[in-house]
């Protein structure tokens, strides 16, 4: 079946521009869950979602910051004004239930370049 | 804090030797434990998970982890390893609160 999928794979902005980031999680997965991963760096937890609701979202860096995911399914990562420490990959996971002992299903990411 | 170590930035092996990769974790309770790799262009993908129970677990791909409570530690081992296995291996904690806290990660090159 289809896995999770990241739209669009590369996006190249300039400073102080809006992006979105799009994440179709696989289907029937109530958990959702965003990470930015720098260079050189493993994952880091942004924001986790159960149903249309963000469960946790202690990990935004600041109010810049956005996540959304208003039918359940599909999620859009905002980010506002954006800065060149913005660059990273943005990795979305969807997992069919939460926990902590759940497997998580990754996306391939988005690479946003903040130029 | 919920912490994981992964001491080694890079790795180089001979395709056929032993794999060794270390992962060190701080946490509270039990915890949950996973190893992912991560290949280019590709998301990460589960390896292997130790929840309770038997502290050896088996994984995909060849793959075996050990759960060590007095070392705190979760390496993740192979007995023989294939030029395919070349990849990003990123040990992680599950947390109360769902987050996952993933180290910085192993690079793997494998020599023919």
């Amino acid at each position: 079946g289809a896995g999770v999928s990241q739209t669009p794979s590369n996006k190249v902005t300039e400073k102080g521009k809006y992006v979105e980031l799009r994440c179709d999680p696989i289907s029937g997965h109530t958990a959702l869950y965003w990470y930015r991963q720098s260079l050189g760096q493993g994952p880091e937890f942004l924001i986790y979602f159960q149903g249309t609701g963000a469960a946790d979202d202690s990990g935004l860096p600041n109010d810049r910051f956005f996540a959304v995911r208003p039918e359940g399914s599909v999620s859009t990562l905002k980010i506002q004004r954006t800065e060149r420490g913005d660059s990273a990959v943005y990795l979305c996971a969807s997992s069919p239930v939460p926990g902590a002992y759940n497997e998580q299903f990754f996306g391939p990411g988005t690479r946003l370049t903040v130029l | 804090a919920q912490s994981v170590t992964q001491p080694d930035i890079h790795i180089t092996v001979s395709e056929g030797a032993s794999l060794e990769l270390r992962c060190n974790y701080s946490y509270g309770a039990t915890p949950y434990l996973f190893w992912y790799v991560q290949s280019p262009g590709q998301g990460l993908q589960l390896l292997l998970k130790y929840f309770s129970g038997d502290t050896l677990v088996q994984g995909i791909k060849g793959f075996e982890a050990e759960f060590k409570r007095s070392q705190s530690s979760f390496n993740l081992r192979k007995p023989s390893v294939h030029w395919s296995d070349a990849a990003e291996y990123f040990c992680a904690v599950g947390a109360p609160g769902n987050q996952f806290y993933f180290g910085t990660g192993t690079s793997l090159t494998v020599i023919p």
